[in-house]
């Protein structure tokens, strides 16, 4: 089992472009995160899922946007990059949200000029 | 508002030092998790508890429940400890997790 994957693994963007990170899980899990870590910040939400067909906003949502059309994957999406959305980013799974453990993909380095 | 506090934010010890990370949390929690990150690597899990102590190899957790306090300790401790250690916890209500902001630890040989 492959676990938690991501793609891209490094990113370089200009500012105003576009791009779609994906998250690739073979778990059978229900939840999935988007979360980006920053230096001196820690893990922030950006947007999770349930369940297929499901998306919520997490701590930091804006500049962002998220579907869920398979179970199986979770897709983040920047429309018009920033030089703020300069982060590393992870996604993570779980079978639920209370009494279970998180797996988390190897992140993805965005970098914005 | 930080529903999760660690302390401390860094920690450098000699190779065969006993080790201790605190978390603190002011939420009502189903469970709380300590994860490992190394430099440029990925985050992974090493414990999930919601009561008393467990232990793996030289690693133990312990949680207090009432206080809302928890500890990770390294016995033994070996450069290759040298990692980022998180703190996170599932709180009783909503499907978020909460994290701390990490405690960096470097073992020197």
């Amino acid at each position: 089992n492959a676990g938690v994957t991501q793609t891209p693994k490094f990113r370089v963007l200009k500012t105003g472009q576009s791009m779609t990170l994906l998250c690739a899980q073979d778990m059978n899990h229900e939840y999935m995160y988007w979360y980006r870590q920053d230096p001196g910040m820690g893990l922030r939400l950006i947007h999770y899922s349930v369940g297929e067909g499901t998306t919520a906003k997490g701590e930091v949502p804006d500049g962002y946007n998220v579907s869920r059309l398979k179970k199986q994957n979770f897709l983040l999406g920047l429309e018009s990059a920033a030089p703020s959305q300069t982060s590393v980013y992870f996604c993570a799974s779980s079978r639920g949200s209370s009494y279970n453990e998180q797996f988390f993909g190897p992140g993805t380095r965005l970098t914005v000029l | 508002k930080n529903e999760v506090e660690q302390s401390p934010q860094n920690l450098t010890a000699q190779e065969g030092e006993f080790i201790t990370i605190n978390c603190s949390y002011s939420v009502g929690i189903s469970a709380l998790h300590w994860l490992q990150q190394h430099p440029g690597g990925g985050i992974v899990s090493l414990f999930m508890l919601s009561s008393g102590k467990k232990k793996h190899g030289r690693l133990i957790a312990t949680i207090n429940i009432q206080e809302k306090h928890s500890s990770l300790h390294i016995t033994a401790s070996h450069p290759r400890d040298s990692a980022v250690y998180i703190c996170a916890v599932s709180p009783l209500t909503g499907n978020q997790f909460y994290f701390g902001t990490g405690t960096s630890l470097t073992v020197i040989p």
